[in-house]
């Protein structure tokens, strides 16, 4: 199985800031990556895929980079809506394999 | 819009076999593949399996021993039923579209989340 790490489990940051998610995969997946939003007792929801692709309707603030084995997940200007859990999921072989999350928390 | 919706017990005895099922409104399930995943309390989202709307499926085989995924076509619905359940089976379990062919094989949307609680 592809191991995707999460360096960070948490982040703390303000309204407006710029903060970036890494994710790392052990071993090459190309840029068969995506990034979801979760918030508890709502639906995961599809950010990038692709490693960069926007997903449709979601707010140009977010975007994705990367390839190989490492990834980011960028927010550009934190909305109050955006503080939540960030997971990536590598899609390059079986079995898919997600990382543990990262939670972004208000400072 | 599409929409998916997890339903099943909340509560499932160890050694028994726990049965979900997705009931998919605002489109069709036809020409797409169909997971189910879970995420245990603290710990990370496990991908279960897929089936595509013909039938055909993939199993993790970590799981693939207990696991069977179905689909009814008719019903717009598609199932889950793993066995011999333990403790370890505790968990958030979310159905979702994909691996979608066209998006990087990523899932979209997801249901909610039912919580499945394996306890006597």
């Amino acid at each position: 199985d592809i191991q995707m790490t999460q360096s960070a489990s948490s982040l703390s940051a303000s309204v407006g800031d710029r903060v970036t998610i890494t994710c790392r995969a052990g071993q090459s997946i190309g840029n068969y990556l995506s990034w979801y939003q979760r918030k508890p007792g709502k639906a995961p929801k599809l950010l990038i895929y692709a490693a960069s692709s926007l997903q449709s309707g979601v707010p140009s603030r977010f975007s994705g980079s990367g390839s190989g084995t490492d990834f980011t997940l960028t927010i550009s200007g934190l909305q109050p809506e955006d503080f939540a859990t960030y997971s990536c999921q590598q899609s390059y072989s079986h079995p898919y394999t997600f990382g543990q999350g990262t939670k972004l928390e208000i400072k | 819009q599409v929409q998916l919706q997890e339903s099943g017990p909340g509560l499932v005895k160890p050694s028994e076999t726990l049965s979900l099922t997705c009931t998919i409104s605002g489109g069709s399930i036809n020409s797409y593949f169909w997971s189910w995943i879970r995420q245990p309390p603290g710990k990370g989202l496990e991908w279960i399996g897929y089936i595509y709307y013909t039938g055909g499926t993939n199993y993790n085989p970590s799981l693939k021993s207990r696991v069977t995924i179905s689909v009814d076509t008719s019903k717009n619905q598609f199932s889950l039923k793993l066995g011999s359940v333990t403790a370890a089976d505790t968990a958030v379990y979310y159905c979702a579209r994909g691996p979608i062919n066209l998006m990087g094989l990523s899932f979209d949307p997801w249901g909610q989340g039912t919580l499945v609680t394996v306890s006597s």
